[in-house]
């Protein structure tokens, strides 16, 4: 199986902060990358597809960037609605995996 | 709009088994090239793809699963079941069917389940 590897874990950040998580693949998965967030009591919503993909209708706030191994996301400036946890997954092949997740709250 | 609905119980015992059911709305389970799919996020630990159906009735399933895993199709009824066999308290989690769209290039879960918690325990 393919190991994503997610950090941070957990994130603290002020309201118009420049927020970054990233992703690493246990090995090269190209582009095969979606980010997701889900918000607390509710289901994942995509956000980014393909790595650097931005779903229809996410706020343009949102980007993804990477390939190979490695990969980012980032939130240009914290919105108080942006508190979540992040998941970063991967599709290059089965079983699919996900990242451990990265819990983002507002200072 | 497609939109996913899980049921099932809440509570199941030590070594019995699982049962849930994604009904789907909005939409025909047969329609276009999709995956149909179970997720899992046990407490405090992250997502785990648990396995997936086509409406030919193909399934794939974790491997970490495999052995305990049935997923199937019921497409009169639009809707597709999981079950998971001689549970244990570390298949405690919150349950999501979503969908997975691998229609083109891209890959990925686009309509998710509000998710359904089943506890194990005695």
């Amino acid at each position: 199986d393919i190991q994503m590897t997610q950090s941070p874990s957990s994130l603290s950040a002020s309201v118009g902060d420049r927020v970054t998580i990233t992703c690493q693949a246990s090995q090269d998965i190209t582009n095969y990358l979606n980010w997701y967030q889900q918000k607390p009591g509710k289901a994942p919503k995509l956000l980014i597809y393909d790595a650097s993909n931005l779903e229809t209708g996410v706020p343009s706030r949102f980007s993804g960037s990477g390939s190979g191994t490695d990969f980012t996301f980032t939130i240009s400036s914290l919105q108080p609605e942006d508190i979540a946890t992040y998941y970063c997954q991967h599709y290059d092949n089965l079983p699919y995996t996900f990242g451990q997740g990265t819990k983002l709250e507002i200072k | 709009q497609v939109q996913l609905q899980e049921s099932g119980p809440g509570l199941v015992k030590p070594s019995q088994t699982l049962s849930l059911t994604c009904n789907v709305s909005g939409g025909s389970i047969r329609s276009g090239t999709y995956f149909w799919s179970w997720i899992r996020r046990p407490a405090g630990g992250g997502l785990e793809w648990i396995g997936r159906i086509y409406t030919s009735g193909s399934t794939n399933y974790n491997p970490s699963l495999k052995s305990r895993v049935t997923i199937s199709v019921d497409t009169s009824k639009n809707q597709f079941s999981l079950t998971l066999s001689s549970v244990t308290a570390a298949d405690t989690a919150v349950y999501y069917c979503a969908r997975e769209d691998s229609t083109g290039y891209y890959d990925y879960f686009d309509y998710w389940g509000q998710g359904t918690l089943v506890t194990v325990s005695s």
